[in-house]
C-alpha cells in the first residue's frame, strides 16, 4: 500500500457519459498529479495541485475536468470523452512540488471508453 | 525537451542471473532520477530515487548507478527471482518541471524458473 488510494478501479462508459475518478492521499502530502498511461506509450503528465491549486495543465482537452477540493482529495471529472482516452489513469502525491520530491502512486483506473 | 529512452524494451532472464536496465536521458540538468516498478495492470512502486548530486541508490538486491554528465543510468537486480517479473519505468525530473516526471517507456523483464 502506498497510501494513495483510486476508485473505481475500473470503469467503463459510453462517450456521452460523464463520471468522475477519485483519489484519497494519506500521506499528509501537499501535491498531486494526474497521469495518463496509455498501451505502449510512456506515462503523460496530466495536472499538477499544490495545496489545492492547478499550477499545471500539460495542454490537456477540456473534455477532462481536474477538481482538488482539498489536498488530501483529487477528482478528474470526464465528459464525452473519446475511444482514443482509454488508459490507465494515475494518481500521485508528493509532499510538495519542490526538486527532489518523491512521488507515490495510486494504483489506477483503467478506463475504457466504447 | 527532455526526452527518456529505455533499452531493452523486453528483457527475458533465467531465475539467478543478474539484470540489467538501461535508461538515458538527453537533458542532463535533472534534479533527480527515479526507477519505478509496475505489474500488469497496476500502479507504479517507487523503487530508487537519485538525487542529481549521488552517484547511486542500495536497496536490497536493487543498485541505481547514475551518471549525469553522460545522461545515463543504470538498474542492477542481483540474483533475479520470478517475483521480479515486472515492467520497470525510470524517469527524470528536470530542473523546470515543477514536480514533472519525464517517464521512458520502460522495460518488461520476465524472469523465468
Amino acid at each position: 500500500e502506498t497510501g494513495v488510494t483510486q476508485t473505481p478501479r475500473h470503469l467503463v462508459m459510453g462517450m456521452t457519459n460523464k463520471k468522475s475518478l477519485k483519489c484519497e492521499q494519506h500521506l499528509g502530502h501537499n501535491a498531486m498529479y494526474w497521469y495518463k498511461q496509455s498501451a505502449k506509450k510512456p506515462l503523460e503528465l496530466m495536472f499538477v495541485y499544490s495545496l489545492e491549486e492547478r499550477v499545471e495543465n500539460n495542454s490537456v482537452p477540456s473534455r477532462f475536468s481536474p477538481e482538488c477540493p482539498n489536498s488530501s482529495h483529487l477528482f478528474l471529472h470526464l465528459h464525452t470523452l473519446q475511444p482514443e482516452d482509454s488508459a490507465l489513469y494515475l494518481c500521485a502525491s508528493s509532499p510538495g512540488t519542490g526538486a527532489g520530491e518523491k512521488l507515490f502512486f495510486g494504483s489506477g483506473t483503467q478506463l475504457s471508453v466504447l | 525537451k527532455q526526452e527518456v529512452t529505455q533499452i531493452p524494451a523486453a528483457l527475458s532472464v533465467p531465475e539467478g542471473e543478474n539484470l540489467v536496465l538501461n535508461c538515458s536521458f538527453t537533458d542532463s540538468a535533472i534534479y533527480n532520477l527515479q526507477w519505478f516498478r509496475q505489474d500488469p495492470g497496476k500502479g507504479l512502486t517507487s523503487l530508487l530515487l537519485i538525487q542529481s548530486s549521488q552517484r547511486e541508490q542500495t536497496s536490497g538486491r536493487l543498485n541505481a548507478s547514475l551518471d549525469k554528465s553522460s545522461g545515463r543510468s543504470t538498474l542492477y537486480i542481483a540474483a533475479s527471482q520470478p517475483g521480479d517479473s515486472a515492467t520497470y519505468l525510470c524517469a527524470v525530473m528536470t530542473t523546470d518541471s515543477w514536480g514533472k516526471l519525464q517517464f521512458g517507456a520502460g522495460t518488461q523483464v520476465v524472469v523465468t524458473p
